[in-house]
């Protein structure tokens, strides 16, 4: 058990529908990212935090796409008017920021599995 | 744009076989990383790789990052039916700004008992 929690572990939709995933990381990791990950590939970064500042985006990022992570602590993703192209696993990951003898290391969610209608 | 390439995309061993996936950037690394997904689950960070050259062995696994620092590989010695899933490297950019790592597209591995 990595400590990262993902809710809900599966989601339907239908298409045109807006859907909402939480992440709960690590309690003491300050680094929270979001992954897509389609069948047969590798996570792809979408955007992290570092505590609650939202650092980088992926210029893949669709403008439907918002994350925030308002506290510091849980993140949500919000996808606005779902498309079956954002059918996908939805991975978080969170981690502490590199630092004195400190490797960054991410720890990964179980996941939201999504699927478009 | 930067990538991170694996190869092979499959591989299907006897087991006690051994079985070798390999990473390889198209930019220079500043560290890469190892991660475990089974099949169904979520990926399981396995190791990081930082120096040069750098040789870290888990009991059956061995990782080498090369002198470049823009390849990779992770060799499993004599393998066993626990090892099925998917190997993912994952590697973070020397010159990115950005504190993302890049992964690659994986290598799945089955065995026949």
């Amino acid at each position: 058990d990595t400590g990262v929690s993902q809710d809900p572990r599966h989601k339907i939709t239908k298409r045109g529908q807006n859907v909402t995933f939480r992440c709960d990381p690590i309690s003491e990791h300050n680094r929270l990212y979001w992954y897509r990950q389609t069948l047969g590939q590798g996570p792809e970064f979408l955007t992290y935090f570092q505590n609650e500042a939202q650092l980088e985006k992926s210029r893949l990022l669709s403008d439907r796409f918002s994350a925030e992570r308002p506290k510091g602590s849980f993140s949500t993703l919000e996808i606005q008017r779902t498309e079956q192209g954002d059918s996908a696993m939805y991975l978080c990951a969170s981690s502490l920021a590199p630092g004195a003898g400190n490797q960054e290391t991410q720890y990964f969610g179980p996941g939201t599995r999504l699927l478009v209608l | 744009g930067q990538q991170v390439m694996q190869i092979p995309q499959y591989q299907h061993v006897q087991e006690g076989e051994d079985f070798t996936t390999y990473c390889n950037s198209s930019t220079t690394l500043s560290n890469i990383q190892w991660y475990k997904q089974r099949p169904g689950g979520h990926p399981v960070f396995l190791i990081q790789l930082v120096k040069s050259g750098e040789v870290k062995k888990q009991k059956r696994l061995t990782f080498q990052f090369g002198e470049a620092k823009k390849n990779s590989s992770l060799h499993i010695t004599a393998t066993q039916t626990t090892d099925v899933g998917t190997y993912f490297c994952a590697g973070q950019p020397r010159y990115s700004s950005a504190s993302k790592i890049i992964f690659g597209s994986g290598t799945r591995l089955s065995i026949r008992p």
